[in-house]
């Protein structure tokens, strides 16, 4: 069973601030990771994915593989009241994509 | 951008009836899934639509409960059969393209059963 594994939070953080986001996966053939926001009441929508170990950033955001470690993380730089939002790790290693839970980011303006 | 049509966008059912949720995209595309998101928890992969064959299934879901059809590659169905209120969720569709990273989903179908 793939397991993909986050801090569900709430996550804290005071108006930009950098926040950081965790997760491990458990599949050592993952290839592909995922990070998705949601807002309450709306779907997921794709903000950032990486393939290859080391950072990959994208505006404020940036997202960190290891995977020797089975680790991907996302860090949110100069944090907005709009990026308060549950975000989702997700993790593939073929055609399906494996969710975490989730972690909810609370920015405080 | 692609768009993705799903509907309805929400429906109270009465127990032990069905709800056939739609998912209509505007370009073609190779593989589409049907997700479910259970109150305040993650999103769980039900099954794969795939174009002229049967649906494939994830541990713990049944064609018989969650029969799929998906007729062309631009349209799928998902219904939840014989409906109980452990069966109220959010059920997402969604669709992967072959030059886009990830998946990107519709906006989903709010079902309550009552």
């Amino acid at each position: 069973q793939k397991e993909v594994e986050q801090n569900s939070g709430p996550l804290s953080v005071p108006e930009g601030a950098i926040a950081s986001l965790n997760c491990t996966y458990s599949d050592r053939g993952s290839q592909s990771f995922f990070w998705y926001r949601q807002y309450s009441g709306k779907s997921p929508e794709l903000i950032m994915f990486i393939y290859s170990n080391g950072d990959k950033e994208d505006g404020r955001f940036t997202a960190q593989l290891n995977k020797a470690s089975q680790y991907v993380s996302l860090l949110i730089r100069d944090s907005q009241p709009s990026d308060s939002a549950t975000y989702l790790c997700a993790v593939s290693g073929g055609n399906k994509l494996v969710f975490g839970a989730g972690t909810i980011l609370r920015v405080k303006s | 951008s692609a768009v993705i049509s799903q509907k309805p966008s929400r429906d109270i059912c009465q127990r032990g009836t069905s709800l056939t949720i739609q998912c209509q995209v505007d370009s073609q595309v190779t593989m589409m899934f049907w997700y479910r998101q259970q109150p305040g928890q993650s999103l769980t992969l039900i099954a794969t639509a795939n174009q002229g064959s049967e649906a494939t299934y994830e541990s713990g879901f049944v064609i018989d409960k969650f029969p799929i059809s998906r007729p062309n590659l631009t349209f799928s169905t998902l219904t939840v059969s014989n409906m109980s209120p452990e069966d109220s969720s959010i059920y997402l569709c969604s669709v992967a393209w072959t030059d886009t990273p990830g998946y990107t989903f519709g906006s989903g179908t709010r079902l309550t059963v009552v």
